[in-house]
């Protein structure tokens, strides 16, 4: 099983900064990697598929890069409403699928 | 408006059954293979089970192989989580999931999610 390891774990910035957030594989996984934003007692959205693919409605602002086992997702300018916990997801070695921990984005 | 919604959570002592529902709406349902994710309480999300969008295969994460049987029915745009022999570290969040591919095989990512549902195993 591919573990995912996502930093910081905390991450505290303010509106309008830019963010930039981590996520290592133990192991290749190619580009088959995905992200995902939750906010408290939501579901999870998906922001970005195959390291920097965005699904239609996603803003430009989200964006990711990396291959191998280094990813990263960049927010470059911090709206209010991007506070939230973001997940990386891997789908180069299924099943399973795995997440990393998480990492919380938090108003500075 | 495409949605996702589960039901079925509860209290179930260990040992027990309980089984969830997912009821889609808005997208053809049988395009998409649908999945199950899990989240216990203050923890990340670990995958549980997938069915194709044709219901010809299934998986499932080796921690529940052999006590949770995911299945579907077209007709009635659901999906279904039967789940045996709970165990306390089921206890969790479930969600449904739709995969983003459709028509054939599983991109594993997910586009579409429901709220969830609460199952809490506990004596």
């Amino acid at each position: 099983e591919i573990v995912l390891t996502q930093s910081p774990g905390t991450l505290s910035l303010s509106p309008g900064e830019r963010a930039t957030l981590s996520c290592r594989a133990s192991q290749s996984i190619g580009t088959y990697l995905a992200w995902y934003q939750q906010k408290p007692g939501q579901a999870p959205r998906l922001l970005i598929y195959d390291v920097s693919k965005r699904p239609t409605g996603i803003p430009a602002r989200f964006s990711g890069g990396g291959s191998g086992t280094d990813f990263t997702l960049t927010i470059s300018s911090l709206e209010p409403e991007d506070f939230a916990v973001y997940y990386c997801q891997q789908r180069g070695d299924w099943p399973p699928i795995t997440f990393g921990q998480g990492t919380r984005l938090e108003i500075k | 408006q495409m949605h996702l919604v589960e039901s079925g959570g509860g209290v179930v002592q260990p040992g027990r059954s309980l089984r969830l529902s997912c009821a889609a709406s808005g997208f053809t349902f049988s395009s998409h293979g649908i999945h199950w994710v899990r989240q216990a309480p203050g923890k990340g999300l670990e995958w549980v089970a997938a069915i194709f969008h044709d219901g010809s295969n299934e998986h499932y994460r080796d921690s529940v192989k052999g006590r949770l049987t995911i299945s579907r029915d077209d007709p009635t745009n659901t999906v279904s989580l039967e789940m045996t022999n709970l165990r306390g570290e089921d206890t969790a969040v479930y969600f449904c999931a739709r995969d983003r591919g459709w028509w054939g095989q599983l991109t594993w990512y997910f586009d579409l999610w429901g709220r969830g549902t609460l199952v809490t195993v506990s004596s």
